[in-house]
């Protein structure tokens, strides 16, 4: 158990439809990374937050947001779904603000029909 | 910007044979390197990272990879294989350019024949 708590685990919605992501990372980190894994695509990097804010930009859609809650949470926000988001997110975080080691969530297994 | 080339996308050792995964980056500042292993179901997890200092780094499991600068080359060895370690495995690669962004391979599967 990395520590790094993601809901929910398994989604199927449709297209056009809006999605939210959820990731709790581990007690005492400030940084929250988020993912993309898909067959195609390998795992990409989306975002990241650290302490509330944006740091880090990879390569995430216009149609996704994420943010970082006072509480140190995250959500990620998938909106205008298409058949290609259809995709296991994975929510990670660390202590340290680069370089450390991230400690990843089981992911979120989105479907979209 | 930072990038990472894993060779090979599927690997298959029998057990007890050397592992040898490569792994290649490309960083324009001073890189952190790291292997992580997913299981299948799970997320990933840490194996051994390469921050400074040794160049010779040890991680879990018998795992340890050397970095090389002159060659950009990170590469997973392991002397014996054993069944358990069938699983993916992905090299990364941070930096600071102002935020860090871990930038991960395209994972190489390791199948381990009996």
């Amino acid at each position: 158990d990395s520590g790094v708590t993601q809901t929910p685990k398994h989604l199927i919605t449709a297209t056009g439809q809006r999605v939210t992501l959820r990731c709790s990372p581990r007690s005492g980190d400030l940084s929250v990374y988020w993912y993309q894994q898909s067959l195609d695509q390998g795992l990409q990097f989306l975002i990241q937050y650290y302490n509330g804010e944006e740091r880090a930009k990879g390569n995430i859609l216009e149609r996704f947001s994420a943010q970082q809650f006072p509480d140190l949470h995250s959500e990620l926000n998938l909106s205008s779904l298409e058949l290609g988001d259809s995709a296991l997110y994975f929510c990670a975080s660390s202590a340290a603000f680069g370089s450390g080691e991230l400690f990843f969530g089981e992911g979120s297994r989105l479907t979209v029909l | 910007a930072q990038s990472v080339t894993q060779l090979g996308s599927h690997v298959s050792v029998s057990e007890g044979a050397l592992v040898l995964l490569r792994c290649n980056y490309s960083s324009s500042v001073p890189p952190y390197l790291f292997w992580y292993v997913q299981y299948p179901n799970q997320g990933l997890q840490l194996l051994l990272k390469y921050t400074t200092g040794a160049t010779l780094v040890k991680g879990i499991n018998g795992f340890e990879a050397e970095f090389k600068k002159s060659e950009t080359s990170f590469h997973l060895t392991k002397p014996s294989a054993h069944m358990s370690d069938a699983a993916e495995y992905f090299c990364a690669v941070s930096a600071n350019t102002g935020g860090f962004k871990t930038i991960f391979g395209a994972g190489t599967r390791l199948f381990v024949k009996a």
